[in-house]
């Protein structure tokens, strides 16, 4: 079965400076990973995924994501952090059986800006 | 835009009722999917829909069932409502694997139901 970690529960980060939230996946096959993003009060928003193709995949509000077969490993980036990107940020990684929509979630990161 | 809308944002009710939860999208998707949140865990599936009367168990189905008579709407159903089931219910919808944009997933605003 498919699954995906995120190691870290939170993540701080200063304004202005990287941030970084950690994503490693398990899955038979060829991975098919997303990120989504749930801002406060809000459902989940999709922000990028990978399928094929580069191993930097761009996606909304300026995030992207690095993917890296070797270390199984989807991390989402972004050259400089705002206040505003505070909030939960979800890995997930699709179900790999074929003709499935099924995807599995990972449990989360608080990411927090600071100021 | 998708549009996904569930039928309540709070919902408060007791130990035993029945509980009906409301998800309605407006994107003619085929695929809809019911999920609880709770904090450390993540997102669960409950159930999944492929189309107009087919249904599939998530990952936790046990206490829920669900309902799909239109394309549309997609309804989750707690049968006799438990503490346990209260949580953030979360529905959302998607495109076909054979459209332009497969698995990605459009949510609602989520219903945060307590049952006491």
């Amino acid at each position: 079965a498919q699954s995906v970690a995120q190691p870290e529960d939170q993540v701080n980060v200063a304004e202005g400076n990287p941030l970084t939230v950690k994503c490693t996946y398990s899955v038979s096959g060829n991975p098919y990973l997303f990120w989504y993003v749930q801002y406060p009060n809000r459902g989940l928003q999709f922000l990028l995924k990978y399928i094929t193709g580069d191993n930097l995949v761009k996606g909304s509000y300026g995030f992207e994501a690095e993917f890296n077969k070797s270390q199984t490993s989807f991390h989402l980036k972004k050259p400089s952090a705002l206040v505003s990107d505070s909030a939960l940020y979800f890995c997930a990684v699709r179900d790999v059986r074929k003709g499935y929509q099924k995807v599995t979630f990972g449990t989360g990161t608080k990411l927090q800006v600071i100021p | 835009d998708v549009k996904v809308t569930q039928s309540s944002r709070y919902l408060v009710k007791r130990t035993g009722e029945k509980v009906f939860l409301e998800c309605v999208q407006d994107m003619d998707h085929e695929n809809m999917f019911w999920y609880r949140q709770d904090p450390g865990l993540g997102l669960r599936l409950i159930y999944f829909s492929y189309d107009v009367k087919m249904k599939e168990k998530g990952d936790i189905p046990e206490g829920y069932s669900v309902s799909r008579e239109k394309k549309e709407r997609f309804s989750l159903i707690l049968e006799s409502a438990s503490t346990n089931q209260t949580s953030m219910y979360l529905c959302a919808s998607s495109f076909p694997i054979q459209a332009e944009r497969p698995y990605e997933q459009y949510f609602g605003p989520g219903t945060r139901l307590t049952v006491t």
